[in-house]
Formats: structure tokens, C-alpha cells, sequence
């Protein structure tokens, strides 16, 4: 069970627009902590994607975007491509446990139909 | 071009030990926090644990306190994962990530490839 849920898969047609949610606590996401997105494309290493919460990483195209709402984030992806279908991840940071942790979500299997 | 290139992945028995390196190059080591990811075959990204630039500072989640311990080399650009009593249960691709900046909580800009631990008699 993860920290903080991702629902397990979404899907879309080429060129509609997509959502992930996220949804943490008030140990993480809703303790004002920047969340962050990674893609991870079959057989690969996660890549960044957003960063706190709504900061593209270098290269990314602008059709991905990130917002936050209280304990809950989203990764937006507009104009889907096929080149989209991955696994995506969100990530926050945590204080429960000592010492703080880093935690994810158990990722969202995105389908282009 | 910087980058991490994971290695000392393998097949051990349980209650066996192993040590992964991560050697980074190409950027300022000694300025990041790394971290060790892992992912179990089918399953997501677990964070596993961190050290801080300095090495000072380290955390780990519960399910590895008191087996692994992580360590770097600021000379060597090289940071480890000391994994003792293994289980079953670690098996999985260990990644290495770097953390944008030294404060808690930014993002991992920058991963190896993974290397593959596998326990199993």
C-alpha cells in the first residue's frame, strides 16, 4: 500500500486530454510539500517529468503540466501521443517517518488507445 | 554528459550480502543528496534511502533499517548500498538518483540505469 494513491490505469485517445491524480496527507502533500512527476517507459529508468508540483524538467514538451489542490496533486497531459504510454509516478516527501522519507505512488499505467 | 551507472547487482541467497556502487560523472557529486530506488519485478518505485552531500546524514525506509547501509565517496564520485540479510522480499532493480537540490523533498533529476538483485536459494 503506498503513501500517497494513484488510481492504476487511465487511458485516452490519441489527442484527447488525460489526468492523474495523486492524493496524499497532511504528512506530505497536504504538509505543503512539493510533489513531482516521473515517466517511466517499459523496460527503462524513470525520467523526471514536473517538479514541485508545476515545474517542467529541461525537455519536456509543454503538454504536460502539474497543479496541486490541498492534499491532492494532478499531472495533466493534453494533445496524448503515442509516445505517451508509460508508467507515470508521482512522489512527495513525508514526516512520519524519523527523519523524513521520500515516498511514491503506485504508479498509473497510462493506455493511448 | 552527466550521468550514474549502477553496478554489483546479482543473484544471492537469502541471508546474503551485497554491495551496489553508483559512479556519477560529469557533474558536481559532492553537491547532491543521492538516493537508492528499488523496484520489485511487475510493482513500483520504492524509495529505499538517502545521504546527504556531506555523507552526515542518512535515512532508510523501515523494511531496511538495520540491514542496508549507504555510504559515499566524494573523491570517487561513488555512492554505495551495503545490503546484508537479504530476504526474498528485496529482490528487485535498484536505481540510484540524484536529488536536484540539498534540500528535503526536491525531485530526482537524474537516474541510472538499474541493476538487478535477485535472492532466491
Amino acid at each position: 500500500q503506498s503513501v500517497l494513491t494513484q488510481p492504476p490505469s487511465v487511458s485516452g485517445a490519441p489527442g484527447q486530454r488525460v489526468t492523474i491524480s495523486c492524493t496524499g496527507s497532511s504528512s506530505n502533500i497536504g504538509a505543503g510539500y512539493g510533489v513531482h512527476w516521473y515517466q517511466q517507459l517499459p523496460g527503462a529508468a524513470p525520467k523526471l517529468l514536473i517538479y514541485i508540483t508545476t515545474n517542467r524538467a529541461s525537455g519536456v514538451p509543454a503538454r504536460f503540466s502539474g497543479s496541486k489542490s490541498g492534499a491532492s496533486a494532478s499531472l495533466a497531459i493534453i494533445g496524448l501521443q503515442a509516445e505517451d504510454e508509460a508508467d507515470y509516478y508521482c512522489q512527495s516527501y513525508d514526516t512520519t517517518l524519523r527523519g523524513g522519507s521520500w515516498v511514491f505512488g503506485g504508479g498509473t499505467k497510462l493506455t493511448v488507445l | 554528459e552527466e550521468k550514474l551507472v549502477e553496478s554489483g547487482g546479482g543473484l544471492v541467497q537469502p541471508g546474503g550480502s551485497l554491495r551496489l556502487s553508483c559512479a556519477a560523472s560529469e557533474f558536481t557529486f559532492k553537491s547532491h543528496w543521492m538516493h537508492w530506488v528499488r523496484q520489485a519485478p511487475g510493482k513500483g518505485l520504492v524509495w529505499v534511502s538517502y545521504i546527504s552531500d556531506d555523507g552526515r546524514s542518512a535515512n532508510y525506509v523501515d523494511s531496511v533499517k538495520g540491514r542496508f547501509t549507504i555510504s559515499r565517496d566524494n573523491a570517487k564520485n561513488t555512492v554505495y548500498l551495503q545490503m546484508n540479510s537479504l530476504r526474498v522480499e528485496d529482490m528487485a532493480v535498484y536505481y540510484c538518483a540524484r536529488e536536484r537540490l540539498g534540500t528535503a523533498g526536491d525531485a530526482f533529476d537524474l537516474w541510472g540505469q538499474g541493476t538487478l538483485v535477485s535472492v532466491s536459494s
